[in-house]
């Protein structure tokens, strides 16, 4: 099975409204990334948070870190059509470094 | 500045024939992965490779192989295509130090068919 799951599966919002993400996990991790992936098209990353970070920035986006509870989750603030698309998370399965795993992903809908 | 480039974009394969996917990155990056992406599913890594001439097992290596005899190159081989097999293949990369580490990128994917 996959080392992460997302939550939810699919979410559609209007534009400008927030969108929130989250991501589960089942090993200990040295970081845990997020992509985002337009349709028909490869994965761009987004963001990298770090095993030893709870909070992290960038742009709309911010992202929250728990290893207690191994989860995260992905914040779009003030969303835009332009911001459909599925998003993943993925981490190390082995926490060696070596071997990204990718979960399910959220397909994210923002109607204009 | 080509990044990573997947070869080739589209085939439809019969039942039993092989064909080989071609990975090439021209970012010097140590490690590079196969992945399959089935409709409505995240990405399962089938195999990848921290360095040239090694290569290691993913998640789902069955009916799989690989090898890396170029550092800038990451070959996906079929020996025996079976319908399961169809999906879209996407390959990545990342620098040093691994791929939890820093960023991953990815190329175009491959859409396979196996009929």
């Amino acid at each position: 099975s996959q080392q992460g799951e997302e939550d939810p599966q699919a979410l559609s919002i209007q534009e400008g409204e927030n969108a929130t993400m989250n991501c589960s996990y089942k090993t200990s991790i040295n970081n845990l990334q997020w992509y985002r992936q337009n349709s028909g098209r490869g994965l761009v990353h987004l963001i990298l948070i770090r095993s030893n970070e709870r909070e992290k920035h960038s742009g709309r986006l911010r992202v929250t870190l728990d290893t207690s509870k191994k989860s995260s989750s992905l914040l779009i603030t003030a969303s835009r059509a332009a911001d459909t698309a599925s998003y993943f998370c993925a981490t190390d399965f082995n926490n060696a470094g070596n071997m990204l795993t990718f979960g399910g992903g959220t397909r994210l809908m923002v109607k204009p | 500045n080509a990044g990573v480039t997947q070869t080739p974009k589209f085939r439809v394969l019969k039942t039993g024939q092989s064909m080989t996917l071609l990975c090439a990155q021209d970012m010097n990056h140590e490690y590079m992965y196969w992945y399959r992406q089935d409709p409505g599913m995240g990405l399962r890594l089938i195999h990848y490779s921290v360095g040239e001439g090694t290569t290691a097992k993913g998640e789902v290596p069955d009916g799989y192989n690989v090898s890396r005899l170029k550092k800038q190159n990451f070959l996906l081989g079929l020996e025996s295509a079976a319908p399961s097999q169809t999906s879209v293949y996407f390959c990545a990369s990342s620098s040093p130090g691994g791929a939890s580490n820093t960023e991953a990128f990815f190329g175009q994917g491959t859409r396979l068919t196996v009929v």
